[in-house]
């Protein structure tokens, strides 16, 4: 079955460092791959996607991630962290007309 | 666009009870998802709806769930017999499904408490 895995339910920085949260996805066959940003007691929110074409995806808020197919990751970065980057992050591929989504990284920035 | 909405926000039930929560796609999408997401965990797809079909259920979904989507607007998760194990966040989405895209846009959730 098509599944993701997030690596590290908890990742902290620092405000202004660089926030690396990884993901590999498993499948003899690239699929579409997306990242999503989830706030308390909020639904999910998408910050990028892979489809085709160029592995190196920018999304909203300063973040981007790069598709390597040699080592089946998907992992989302940002240069600079702020405060209000603090929230749990999915990501999430897609097979067919079912998502399927990584068991989510929780983000801390601390001042 | 208003984007996709969920009532009630939060729903408090006692064992057994019988819930109805109602999603409210984003108009002209066609297609509109359940999830079911416990905590620390990622959503979890329940089943999905293109216009009014229901073309896929996980096995998840017990048959003490059942959703529709008459006329292919909004749609209604019912669980009876409610257990404890119910207790979740349940999120729906909607997406528009051409070309090879299907993105989804969320709703804000409802959390449902089983006591």
């Amino acid at each position: 079955a098509q599944s993701v895995t997030q690596l590290g339910s908890h990742v902290s920085v620092s405000e202004g460092a660089l926030v690396l949260l990884r993901c590999n996805y498993s499948s003899s066959v690239p699929p579409y791959l997306f990242w999503y940003v989830q706030y308390p007691n909020q639904g999910l929110q998408l910050l990028l996607k892979y489809t085709t074409g160029a592995t190196l995806v920018k999304g909203i808020n300063g973040f981007e991630a790069e598709f390597k197919k040699s080592e089946t990751s998907f992992h989302l970065t940002k240069p600079s962290a702020h405060m209000s980057d603090a929230a749990e992050y999915f990501c999430a591929s897609r097979r067919g007309n079912q998502f399927y989504f990584g068991t989510g990284t929780s983000l801390t920035v601390i001042p | 666009d208003t984007g996709v909405s969920q009532n009630p926000r939060h729903k408090i039930t006692k064992r057994g009870q019988n819930v109805t929560f109602r999603c409210d796609p984003i108009s002209e999408h066609n297609r509109l998802y359940w999830y079911r997401q416990t905590l620390g965990q990622g959503p979890e797809f329940l089943t999905y709806f293109q216009n009014e079909a229901q073309l896929e259920k996980s096995r998840l979904l017990s048959d003490r769930f059942s959703a529709e989507r008459p006329k292919g607007s909004f749609s209604t998760l019912e669980i009876q017999r409610t257990e404890q194990g119910d207790s979740a966040m349940y999120l729906c989405a909607s997406s528009l499904a051409t070309g090879t895209l299907y993105e989804q846009y969320f709703g804000p959730g409802t959390r449902l408490t089983v006591t």
